[in-house]
């Protein structure tokens, strides 16, 4: 069975702070997707990334950075210079089929607080 | 991109009436339609997987003569409650995924109240 683990609840950080949030999962597959989505107050989920377990590149998009381990079956994502719009709850999630078929798999979320 | 419309965002309801929620997909064909609800402070649990044209298939525990999932066409599915009660007071938000490299879109979600 698929499993997706997100140990930290919550985070408060300060403004500008660096914060990590970490995601573990568990699955029998070779080949199997990671996702990242961000889910503020109002909501809606907004896709953050997508990656398949044949690419372990890590990935930076401004102040976001990804770091995919398959050693350590671990998708951490990592907020540089924090700010109080990045304040959402925010989740992990595994799929084994991409796009047709597959269900989503979410970890519990980690609700992140950046305050002022 | 692709785009799925959620309606409605809001809806209160009384008790033992029935409530339908509609998601639509209005630049691509959704051939997948999932469904999930969301508790408070939890995190998303699906509830069915649909197929255009074909029944859905509910996870365990989904009451399947309670959510009653329609997926008839490839841009549209629904998901009634039936003979709503408090406890099924959620946070409900569809997920379509179709033959173009869209992924997963989600809906904007709808916040159910029974009263």
């Amino acid at each position: 069975a698929q499993k997706v683990t997100q140990a930290q609840t919550e985070i408060s950080v300060v403004e500008k702070e660096d914060v990590t949030l970490d995601c573990v999962y568990e699955t029998r597959d070779t080949t199997y997707y990671l996702f990242w989505y961000k889910q503020p107050p109002s909501g809606e989920l907004v896709f953050l990334i997508r990656r398949n377990s044949f690419d372990e590149q890590n990935e930076i998009s401004g102040r976001y950075s990804w770091n995919f381990q398959k050693s350590t079956s671990s998708f951490n994502f990592t907020i540089t210079a924090s700010q109080v719009v990045d304040s959402a709850v925010y989740f992990c999630a595994l799929s084994l089929i991409y796009n047709q078929g597959g269900k989503l798999i979410f970890g519990q979320g980690t609700e992140l607080s950046v305050k002022p | 991109g692709a785009v799925v419309s959620q309606h409605p965002s809001r809806v209160i309801c009384k008790s033992g009436t029935s409530v339908k929620i509609e998601c639509r997909s209005l630049d691509f064909q959704a051939t997948t339609m999932f469904w999930y609800r969301q508790f408070p402070k939890q995190s998303l649990m699906l509830m069915a997987t649909s197929n255009e044209g074909s029944k859905a298939t509910y996870e365990q525990g989904v009451e399947k003569d309670k959510f009653l999932i329609n997926h008839a066409s490839l841009t549209l599915s629904t998901l009634t409650v039936t003979s709503a009660h408090p406890e099924d007071s959620s946070f409900y938000i569809c997920s379509a995924a179709g033959w173009a490299d869209y992924g997963y879109t989600f809906g904007s979600g709808t916040r159910l109240t029974v009263v």
